[in-house]
């Protein structure tokens, strides 16, 4: 079992382009929740997918979107990015009904 | 209110002595409560949990505290040791309509020395 995987594990952009994060889940789960990780700071929610809809989303303006595909993988999209978007984001997995989240490595976003 | 809080910021304990790390939080909806144990470069792993009806749990050198009436929990990790440095987060979770939203803390940076 690969766990959680996610790439690519670095990005560097400039500001006012877009990018897109991917996420390959725990295998047997359903469940995709992504999360910011500012340096020093714990995660920040971002929103969680399930059965290709996203069922929760934390306080994050439109420009993040995701993304969920039959195979449960799921991407992260940023769009307009910002200086202060560069983060460390994380990709959690989880089976529907049940509490326990299993993170991947993340992807550390920088935005020059 | 969706905050949790956690203190200290950063910790410096012996090896073999006990290291305790304390949240606190607001939202009494939470129903669940787990700790994370991050190492740089690398994402959060779950260590231990705990529900509200409980009030310690423990594994192996883990053992949460756990006092609902005062909205508190703590992590203690006995006989630490170097290994164990690493950043610290708590958390907290609720479930609405079937789904989970969890609200993390700020993290402490343990350092456990020779």
């Amino acid at each position: 079992d690969a766990g959680v995987t996610q790439s690519p594990t670095h990005l560097i952009k400039t500001r006012g382009q877009q990018v897109t994060l991917r996420c390959s889940p725990k295998s047997g789960h359903d469940t995709v929740s992504w999360y910011q990780q500012a340096l020093g700071q714990g995660p920040q929610f971002i929103f969680q997918y399930y059965e290709e809809e996203e069922r929760q989303r934390g306080n994050f303006p439109d420009r993040f979107s995701g993304h969920q595909f039959p195979n449960y993988s799921s991407e992260l999209n940023v769009n307009a990015l910002l200086l202060g978007d560069s983060a460390l984001y994380l990709c959690a997995s989880s089976l529907s009904g049940v509490d326990e989240q299993f993170f991947g490595p993340g992807t550390r976003l920088t935005v020059l | 209110q969706q905050q949790v809080k956690q203190s200290p910021q950063s910790l410096i304990v012996q090896k073999g002595g006990i290291s305790i790390i304390n949240c606190a939080y607001e939202n009494t909806a939470f129903d669940y409560f787990p700790w994370y144990q991050q190492f740089p470069g690398k994402g959060p792993a779950l260590l231990i949990a705990i529900r509200p009806d409980v009030s310690e749990k423990k594994e192996g050198r883990f053992t949460i505290s756990f006092n609902k009436s005062a909205k508190q929990f703590s992590l203690h990790i006995m006989d630490s040791q170097p290994g164990d440095s690493a950043t610290y987060f708590c958390a907290a979770s609720k479930r609405s309509g079937g789904y989970q939203k969890v609200t993390f803390g700020t993290g402490t940076k343990l350092q456990v020395i020779p």
